[in-house]
């Protein structure tokens, strides 16, 4: 049972390169979610998506794209990366009920040099 | 908008000790209260939560918390620590019908503890 799957786990990228972080859920949830996690900030949701071929803006959306084309997969797009981007990438998805639970991927860590 | 708070940003404790660490949020309405652990190098996972019925709500490894609604917090507690719950730990709110974007979580408290 993977859960949430991200890939890549590590990157280094130039100032002004462009990547994307991929994430895979198999347990059908309808939510999916892309967070930042830097030290003192806590998460902070960049983008989300209720469904396939929805998304919407979280509370940080500068500098990134997202895409659901598949309800099991999320992507999440620099398209020119910045120093102010290096960070530790989270995807989660949940189920759109009262008292659901948010599962994590194992992280993402995103350097621009 | 909502948002949670989180009393200390880091907590050092000998193990068997106490420990309660706080969370406050700001939302009028009906919420669902969550503590997540992330051990150092990994992803964050559920410790327990709240969404109704018995506002002390008990989780894995001994962790407790209780949801008290007119003080707006969900402090997380456990009577007797151990050196394996050098951990960080989250407080998340999900609050009012929109639940796809209102996970709101807290800025984090790392916890060190002393063997």
């Amino acid at each position: 049972n993977a859960g949430v799957t991200q890939t890549p786990k590590f990157r280094v990228l130039k100032t002004g390169q462009s990547m994307t972080l991929l994430c895979a859920q198999d347990m059908n949830h309808e939510y999916m979610y892309w967070y930042r996690q830097d030290p003192g900030m806590g998460l902070r949701l960049i983008h989300y998506s209720v469904g396939e071929g929805t998304t919407a803006k979280g509370e940080v959306p500068d500098g990134y794209n997202v895409s659901r084309l598949k309800k099991q997969n999320f992507l999440l797009g620099l398209e020119s990366a910045a120093p102010s981007q290096t960070s530790v990438y989270f995807c989660a998805s949940s189920r759109p009920v009262s008292g659901n639970t948010i599962y994590f991927g194992e992280g993402s860590w995103l350097t621009v040099v | 908008a909502q948002s949670v708070s989180q009393h200390n940003h880091h907590v050092i404790l000998s193990e068997a000790a106490s420990l309660e660490l706080g969370c406050n949020y700001s939302y009028g309405g009906t919420v669902n209260l969550f503590w997540y652990v992330q051990y150092p190098g990994q992803h964050l996972q559920l410790l327990l939560k709240y969404f109704s019925g018995d506002p002390l709500v008990k989780g894995i490894k001994g962790f407790e918390a209780e949801f008290i609604k007119s003080k707006f917090s969900f402090n997380l507690r456990k009577p007797s620590v151990q050196w394996s719950d050098t951990a960080e730990y989250f407080c998340a709110v999900n609050a009012g019908n929109n639940y796809g974007q209102n996970f709101v979580f807290g800025p984090g408290t790392r916890l060190s503890v002393l063997p």
